[in-house]
């Protein structure tokens, strides 16, 4: 069982924006802003979209963004594209001993 | 362009011991700045943190796998290794390496290897 919880899938219609939520705890997203995002596509490894909340890595489409409020992280993605469809994980520090936290992954579908 | 390619055997027998390699190009092992980590993916896609080795040799490994996980790093080759001893099939899981940091205790990893999986069978 993952630390932090996804909803297993997510759906959108190209060019409509959808989120996804990761929520933890005050041991993990609610006290630290180092939440990150990843994408995976099936048979790749997972690939950096988002880091420390809201920091899109250089080559990573505007189209994405992150935010926070109390214990649950989000990551938006505008302008849904058929190339998004994939895995999306978030992960975070967590004081509770295991020091990377990751969430279950949610499918989406566009 | 920084790569990341995981070696190893992909199936391993219970009870011996699990090892692998990650090679690194495009950024120095002994440069210093980075956590160089090991993530697994079981086959139901849920990801675990192994844990981390720093290129002065400092180690983080995850608590419930600590009694039986060591990792090394050599700088000289720019690759750093796991062993993961008295595997069993809990342990079958695609294995990935990845560059993390900034801080050992603030960590994101860009980028990952493409995994290697192992399975634990007899």
């Amino acid at each position: 069982q993952s630390a932090l919880t996804q909803p297993a899938s997510v759906s959108g219609s190209p060019g409509q924006s959808i989120t996804i939520s990761c929520t933890g705890t005050s041991s993990d997203i609610g006290s630290y802003n180092y939440v990150s995002w990843y994408q995976q596509h099936p048979g790749k490894g997972p690939k950096l979209m988002m880091f420390d909340v809201d920091n899109r890595p250089s080559g990573v489409s505007n189209r994405f963004s992150g935010s926070t409020s109390g214990n649950t992280a989000s990551l938006t993605i505008s302008g849904l594209q058929a190339e998004d469809e994939a895995d999306y994980f978030c992960s975070s520090y967590t004081s509770s001993g295991t020091l990377v936290a990751f969430g279950g992954g949610t499918k989406l579908t566009v | 362009q920084v790569r990341l390619l995981e070696s190893g055997p992909g199936l391993v027998k219970p009870s011996e011991t699990l090892s692998l390699t990650c090679t690194v190009s495009g950024d120095s092992i002994g440069g210093g700045g980075h956590y160089w980590s090991w993530i697994r993916q079981y086959p139901g896609k849920g990801l675990d943190y192994v844990g981390y080795i720093y290129y002065s040799g400092s180690t983080y490994y995850t608590p419930s796998l600590r009694r039986r996980v060591s990792m090394s790093v050599d700088t000289s080759k720019n690759q750093f290794s796991l062993k993961l001893r008295s595997a069993t099939a809990a342990d079958t899981a695609v294995y990935y390496c990845a560059r993390g940091g900034p801080d050992y205790d603030h960590n994101y990893f860009d980028p990952w290897g493409q995994g290697t999986l192992v399975t634990v069978s007899s």
